[in-house]
């Protein structure tokens, strides 16, 4: 069965530094991997995907993640933090044969100024 | 400008009281669904549809009916709402991987509706 993790209800950073915000997934075969993003009161905005070619995908807003198949990750990173990056993060795998998302429990990312 | 757009935004009612939110998509997507967001839980699928005419449930579809007349459109309906159905509700849409559209597979999502039975 298809299933993504996100370990940390709730992520701290400093503004400034660099975050990373955790996934990993479980799915049958090559998987399609996508982070939303959730600021209050509006619905999810997509920020990027691995489909396939570089492990190393860039997206809205500064953001990154990395593809790593033999861990089955897909962690979410930015350099430099900004307050305004403050939202709910999910992550979501789709498998290559089917539409259905998968989504994580979501995290909540809090930089503080 | 491309985009799904639920209504309403916000609802309260109370127990019983038939209910529908609209949801609609102006990006010719074949693949429609609801969600449901729960602290804690996620977003779980209620049903989904992946074109005119064919729906399907999804993990959570209790108390829930959709329909799929149109390609545009995808309503959620509740029956006979009761207090466990209070939660904030997402309509998404994307292309089908069928479709071969393979660089346009993320889904958009609507503004949310956040609904609340007492």
């Amino acid at each position: 069965a298809q299933s993504v993790a996100q370990p940390e209800d709730q992520v701290n950073v400093a503004e400034g530094n660099p975050l990373t915000v955790k996934c990993t997934y479980s799915v049958s075969g090559n998987p399609y991997l996508f982070w939303y993003v959730q600021y209050p009161n509006r619905g999810l905005q997509f920020l990027l995907k691995y489909i396939t070619g570089d492990n190393l995908v860039k997206g809205s807003y500064g953001f990154e993640a990395e593809f790593n198949k033999s861990q089955t990750s897909f962690h979410l990173k930015k350099p430099s933090a900004l307050v305004s990056d403050s939202a709910l993060y999910f992550c979501a795998v789709r498998a290559i044969n089917t539409d259905k998302l998968i989504f994580g429990t979501g995290t909540r990312l809090q930089v503080f100024p | 400008e491309a985009q799904v757009t639920q209504n309403p935004r916000y609802l309260i009612t109370v127990t019983g009281k038939k209910l529908t939110v609209t949801c609609s998509q102006n990006m010719n997507h074949e693949y429609m669904s609801w969600y449901r967001q729960d602290p804690g839980l996620g977003l779980r699928q209620i049903y989904y549809s992946m074109n005119v005419e064919v729906t399907d449930k999804g993990d959570v579809p209790e108390g829930y009916k959709v329909s799929r007349k149109e390609k545009r459109n995808f309503p959620l309906i509740l029956e006979s709402p009761s207090p466990n159905q209070t939660s904030l509700y997402f309509c998404a849409s994307s292309f089908s991987i069928r479709g071969g559209l393979l660089s346009s597979t993320e889904a958009f999502f609507g503004q949310g509706t956040r609904l609340t039975v007492v």
